[in-house]
């Protein structure tokens, strides 16, 4: 069965950094685009980011493009998300989510998520 | 950029229909997809590209899609779907996913 299982978040301050993992088993990695979503406290879903499935295209939400960095390495079945310059703002739990094979466009497997917390 | 408003609350007694709405400018020239997410987990896909239904999701949940409005319906409605929803549409011309607000959903 598909499992995606998020790892890496915790307690950071503002301007730190902070690598978000993300282990993919159960289907073959390499096919799927894949996405992080994130979500504030008390908040809805926010996109953040997709790669496509060879890494030739990624995209990044106007709220973290230029600070944020999403890859993967197929060999591993791992995605991440190196994460740098972080606000309070960007405190939430994230999620890695699996895309289609021709594009990100919808989520149908979910992980548990890794909660970010910036504060000083 | 694109923008998805979905009303804050809908509430329903049990055994009756749920309907709630996305709005979106023509979102009916878009796949609109839904996610029910129960307090403490991880959003689930209840319907995909308007209508369909992946495995394992019940058919008391259907969804329809024309003009301005996008709507996921529960019929039949049980305790047990009392959760937050969110519709989601991918944004070509900007290349970024787009969720909606979200929708509480209580079982009266």
């Amino acid at each position: 069965q598909v499992q995606l299982v998020e790892s890496g978040g915790g307690l950071v301050k503002p301007g730190g950094s902070l690598r978000l993992s993300c282990a993919a088993s159960g289907f073959t990695f390499s096919d799927y685009y894949m996405s992080w979503i994130r979500q504030a406290p008390g908040k809805g879903l926010e996109w953040v980011s997709y790669i496509s499935s060879s890494s030739s295209n990624t995209n990044y939400a106007d709220s973290v493009k230029g600070r944020f960095t999403i890859s993967r390495d197929n060999a591993k079945n791992s995605l991440y998300l190196q994460m740098n310059s972080l606000r309070a703002e960007d405190t939430a739990v994230y999620y890695c989510a699996r895309g289609g094979i021709v594009g990100a466009i919808v989520f149908d497997y979910w992980g548990q998520g890794t909660l970010v917390t910036v504060s000083s | 950029s694109y923008v998805l408003t979905q009303p804050p609350s809908v509430s329903v007694a049990p055994g009756k229909t749920a309907r709630i709405t996305c709005g979106g400018n023509n979102i009916g020239s878009k796949s609109v997809h839904w996610y029910q997410q129960k307090p403490g987990q991880a959003p689930v896909l209840v319907i995909y590209y308007d209508s369909d239904r992946p495995s394992g999701i019940p058919e008391r949940f259907s969804g329809s899609n024309s003009g301005n409005t996008a709507t996921l319906t529960i019929s039949r409605v049980e305790a047990g779907d009392e959760a937050d929803y969110y519709c989601q549409v991918w944004d070509t011309s900007s290349d970024h996913g787009v969720f909606g607000g979200g929708t509480k959903l209580t079982v009266l």
